[in-house]
């Protein structure tokens, strides 16, 4: 199985800030890798699919970059609707998906 | 309205069972991978099993294998998810969310908990 991993776990950070979360893939996924946002109470939502197109509806200010097995989100100047926790995922085989184990961005 | 909509959820001692439903509107199901994925109270994303546009093709993550069966009515636009011998740790909120973005979960229903409890 393919294990994913985050870095970091938590994040404190300010508006206006440029944040940058890591995830890593235990082998190559290519490019087969998502980021999704989740607030408390909430489903997650897409934010970015194929580890660099942006899910319509998704402000400019979310990026993602990477292949093989490291990949960045990043989020350019961070905005109070921004607080929330960031996965990735990795879909390369419909026979097993998996998720990282979350960043969570939370005020500084 | 495009939408996916979870029931069945509850409270259930160890070792029963339980379906988990997945109502689909605004969209066309049958064109579509579909999948559960379940959350632990305070935990992260666990992905759980994925069915091929007309069922022919299942998956599951190890632990739920055996016990857990993903299926689909595409007449009826449902999704199930039937949990037999439920253990404590499959207590989670379980989300059904479709396979749109060259298999990336564009859609999300609003989950439904289950907890597995004596």
């Amino acid at each position: 199985d393919i294990q994913m991993t985050q870095s970091p776990s938590t994040l404190s950070a300010s508006v206006g800030d440029r944040v940058i979360i890591t995830c890593r893939a235990s082998q190559s996924i290519s490019s087969w890798l998502a980021w999704y946002q989740q607030k408390p109470g909430k489903a997650p939502k897409l934010l970015i699919y194929k580890a660099s197109s942006l899910e319509s509806g998704v402000p400019a200010r979310f990026s993602g970059s990477g292949s093989g097995t490291e990949f960045t989100l990043t989020i350019s100047s961070l905005q109070p609707d921004d607080f929330a926790t960031y996965y990735c995922q990795q879909y390369k085989s419909y026979s097993t998906f998996s998720f990282g184990p979350g960043t969570k961005v939370d005020i500084k | 309205e495009v939408q996916l909509v979870e029931s069945g959820g509850g409270l259930v001692q160890p070792g029963a069972s339980l379906r988990l439903s997945c109502a689909v509107s605004g969209f066309s199901f049958d064109s579509y991978w579909m999948s559960w994925v379940r959350q632990a109270p305070g935990e992260g994303l666990e992905w759980v099993a994925n069915i091929k546009q007309d069922g022919s093709e299942k998956f599951y993550m190890d632990s739920v294998k055996g016990r857990f069966t993903i299926s689909r009515d595409n007449a009826e636009n449902s999704l199930y998810l039937q949990m037999s011998s439920l253990r404590a740790e499959d207590t989670a909120f379980y989300y059904c969310a479709r396979g749109g973005k060259l298999g990336a979960f564009d859609l999300w229903g609003q989950g439904t908990m289950v907890t597995v409890s004596s």
